[in-house]
């Protein structure tokens, strides 16, 4: 299996605190992604990275920001945690290879379960 | 923008099939993946389509028909273990993330 670790795995903060997550590789693949769950919501798209300095926004971007200065980890932080970013935080990996059978899988990381208070 | 469409739930016996579907409408089309995610867990990589037709895992069978904008999940031989979400998911206009449906939960009971 890819190695993807994602930590903290629980976090409670007060609202109006910084908190940053973190997701580290070791697979040396391209792109690294930071979704959020939330019951009914499914699976959305924070912010993605293409590359080392490489980010883009996702659906639901407002709220956090990323960096990514090493191809192996990506980093998320709330600037000011507010009771709606409570959500689980899942990190995902891929590399879609070449060819004709190229693998567009993600593998994700366990997830960071976020509690703002 | 990308917008996916899934039933929410889906209820089934043990050794019976199942036909999860997904509808989509997508500025660009890339291909419909679909993910399995048990409760507490991360999603898994179940299936990748890219062209129409039918593709077969073992009990898993995915299926594309892009002039229908229109996919599914097909399980057969349901176990208890297979009771989990299952998410489609469509990259976004400029092919580079994925777009997840809001996913179907599958409940198997025997």
């Amino acid at each position: 299996d890819a190695g993807i670790t994602q930590s903290p795995r629980h976090k409670v903060t007060e609202t109006g605190t910084p908190v940053t997550l973190r997701c580290h590789q070791t697979e040396n693949h391209r792109y690294m992604y930071w979704y959020r769950q939330d019951p009914g919501h499914g699976l959305r798209l924070i912010h993605y990275s293409y590359g080392v300095k490489d980010t883009d926004k996702g659906e639901v971007s407002d709220g956090y920001s990323v960096s990514r200065s090493k191809t192996e980890d990506f980093l998320l932080t709330l600037e000011s945690a507010t009771s709606s970013q409570t959500s689980v935080y899942f990190c995902a990996i891929s590399d879609p290879g070449t060819g004709a059978r190229a693998n567009y899988g993600y593998t994700f990381g366990s997830g960071t379960r976020l509690t703002v208070v | 923008g990308q917008s996916l469409e899934q039933p929410s739930e889906v209820t089934a016996v043990e050794g019976a099939i199942v036909q999860m579907n997904c509808t989509y409408q997508t500025s660009g089309f890339y291909g419909l993946s679909w993910y399995q995610q048990h409760d507490g867990g991360a999603p898994t990589f179940l299936s990748y389509n890219a062209l129409d037709g039918l593709e077969e895992t073992g009990r898993f069978s995915s299926f594309l028909s892009r002039s229908d904008s229109y996919g599914y999940l097909l399980l057969q031989e349901l176990q208890m273990k297979d009771s989990a979400s299952y998410f489609c998911a469509v990259f976004n206009q400029a092919g580079t993330a994925l777009i997840f449906g809001k996913g179907t939960t599958l409940s198997v009971s025997s």
